[in-house]
C-alpha cells in the first residue's frame, strides 16, 4: 500500500477484555516495529520484526502482550486481560531494512475503560 | 548502550523567531540521526536523517539539522518559526552496535506564540 495502515484507529474495551490491533506495512518493507505512546509521553518501543521472526522482543511489557508478523507483511499486536495502564497509542512503523528510516501509520487509541 | 537526550521537554518561540531543539546522543559507532515530526492526532512523519554524508542536512519545512561528530550533537534549527511549526519532535538515532533499531528521544514540544 501507498504507507502503513492500522486499525482500528480507536478502540474502547473493557478492562479484562483481550484486544487486537492489526499493522498493514509498507509493500516490500522487512522491517516493522510496534511502539507505544502514552499521554504526553515519548514512545516505548514494544517489539520489532525483521521478516516474520522478532529478534527483539524486550519492550514487550507483560506477559499479556503478546505480537505475530506472517507473511513478512501484516503484524497483530494482542494484549490480553487489559489493564486501565494500557491505554494508550500504539504505534506501527515499518522500513525497507533495518538500517532506513521508519514510515509510521497513524497509530490506534486504546482506551481501557 | 545507546541513547538520545533531548533538552527541554517543552520550547516556546514567537513567530518568527529562530527554532533550535536539542539532541544529543551517545553511541559507540557512527550513527544514523533521525529528527521526526508528530502533528496533533497523527504519527510520525520523517523530517530530515543523517546518514553519514553531508554534515548538514537539510530537511521538509525549512528545517535543517547540523550533525556534530565532537559534541554528540544533532541539534534541529529553522530561521523562522510559523505557527504551523507547532508539534512534537522527536530525535531518533540507529547503528550497528544497536542491529540499526531505532532509540527514541523523549520528544520536545514546540509551542509557538503569535
Amino acid at each position: 500500500g501507498a504507507g502503513v495502515s492500522q486499525s482500528p484507529s480507536n478502540k474502547v474495551t473493557e478492562k479484562g477484555k483481550d484486544v487486537e490491533l492489526r499493522c498493514d506495512p509498507i509493500s516490500g518493507h522487512t522491517a516493522l516495529y510496534w511502539y507505544r505512546q502514552s499521554l504526553g509521553q515519548g514512545l516505548e518501543f514494544l517489539i520489532y520484526f525483521q521478516g516474520n521472526s522478532a529478534p527483539d522482543k524486550s519492550g514487550l511489557p507483560s506477559d499479556r502482550f503478546s505480537a505475530e508478523r506472517t507473511g513478512g507483511s501484516v503484524s497483530t499486536l494482542t494484549i490480553q486481560r487489559t489493564q486501565q495502564e494500557d491505554s494508550a497509542v500504539y504505534l506501527c512503523a515499518s522500513s525497507l531494512d533495518k538500517n532506513t528510516e521508519a514510515f509510521f501509520g497513524q497509530g490506534t487509541r486504546l482506551t481501557v475503560v | 548502550a545507546q541513547s538520545v537526550t533531548q533538552l527541554g521537554s517543552h520550547v516556546s518561540v514567537s513567530e518568527g523567531a529562530l527554532v533550535l531543539l536539542r539532541c544529543n546522543y551517545s553511541s559507540s559507532v557512527p550513527p544514523y540521526l533521525f529528527w521526526y515530526v508528530q502533528y496533533p492526532n497523527q504519527g510520525l512523519q520523517l523530517l530530515l536523517k543523517y546518514t553519514s554524508a553531508a554534515t548538514l542536512v537539510k530537511g521538509i519545512n525549512g528545517f535543517e539539522a547540523e550533525f556534530k561528530k565532537s559534541e554528540t550533537s544533532f541539534h534541529l534549527t529553522k530561521p523562522s518559526a510559523h505557527m504551523s511549526d507547532a508539534a512534537e519532535y522527536f530525535c531518533a538515532v540507529s547503528d550497528r552496535a544497536s542491529n540499526y533499531q531505532l532509540i527514541w528521544g523523549a520528544g520536545t514540544k514546540l509551542i509557538i506564540k503569535p
